[in-house]
């Protein structure tokens, strides 16, 4: 069966600091992998997608980026945390191809940028 | 996609059936009609989706109008682990799979 581990759970960080964020997906092949922030009260908001290993979409523009260095590995970077940073990250995935009925997310990193 | 309405909250008594609905009114042909929900603190959980036709899972039904502008997510016995915020979202049928949540329903359900 597939599973989603996404990492760490809890982080906290200094503003100015870099930030990496790791999610790394099992049991399939070729997934569409996905990067959702939820600031506190809010809804997700999509801020990276990704079909295949180098290939990266990008839905706002932000003080972050996504990377996608192994077919079922999705990384979210900061060079330099901002404030408005902080939230619930959220990675998730579906199948790759036309079969793709449902988004399946990781249990998510809360981050708090000091 | 078609942006979707929903109640900002709802409360539920247990046991008893949770009737959730969503408006999308500019839904076009192609558009399927899905639902998730988010326990606190969690990522979001598939509950069911749908294009036109009622659908039943084990988790809950969901009630497409005949002109598809709304539907309606029955949860039949709502149990206090039902408390969750609750996401309309249609979308089109693509690869790369996009979805927008907004900011759903938030549904307490009561002993």
């Amino acid at each position: 069966s597939q599973t989603i581990h996404q990492w760490p759970a809890t982080l906290v960080q200094p503003v100015g600091s870099p930030l990496s964020l790791e999610c790394t997906v099992e049991g399939t092949s070729n997934p569409n992998l996905y990067w959702y922030r939820q600031a506190a009260g809010r809804g997700l908001q999509l801020l990276f997608y990704s079909v295949g290993i180098g290939q990266i979409s990008s839905e706002v523009p932000q003080n972050l980026s996504a990377s996608r260095p192994q077919d079922r590995q999705f990384i979210l970077s900061s060079k330099k945390l901002l404030l408005s940073d902080s939230g619930f990250y959220l990675c998730a995935w579906t199948p790759g191809g036309t079969t793709n009925e449902k988004l399946f997310f990781g249990s998510g990193t809360q981050l708090s940028v000091l | 996609d078609a942006k979707t309405t929903q109640p900002t909250s709802m409360d539920c008594a247990e046991g008893r059936a949770a009737n959730l609905p969503c408006n999308h009114s500019t839904i076009s042909g192609n558009e399927y009609v899905y639902w998730y929900r988010q326990i606190h603190s969690q990522g979001p959980q598939y509950i069911i989706h749908g294009l036109k036709n009622n659908e039943t899972n084990e988790m809950a039904s969901l009630i497409i109008t005949e002109d598809r502008k709304s539907s309606t997510l029955i949860l039949p016995h709502a149990t206090l682990r039902d408390t969750a915020v609750y996401y309309c979202i249609v979308r089109t049928y693509y690869n790369d799979y996009k979805l927008s949540f907004g900011a759903g329903t938030t549904v307490t359900v009561r002993a």
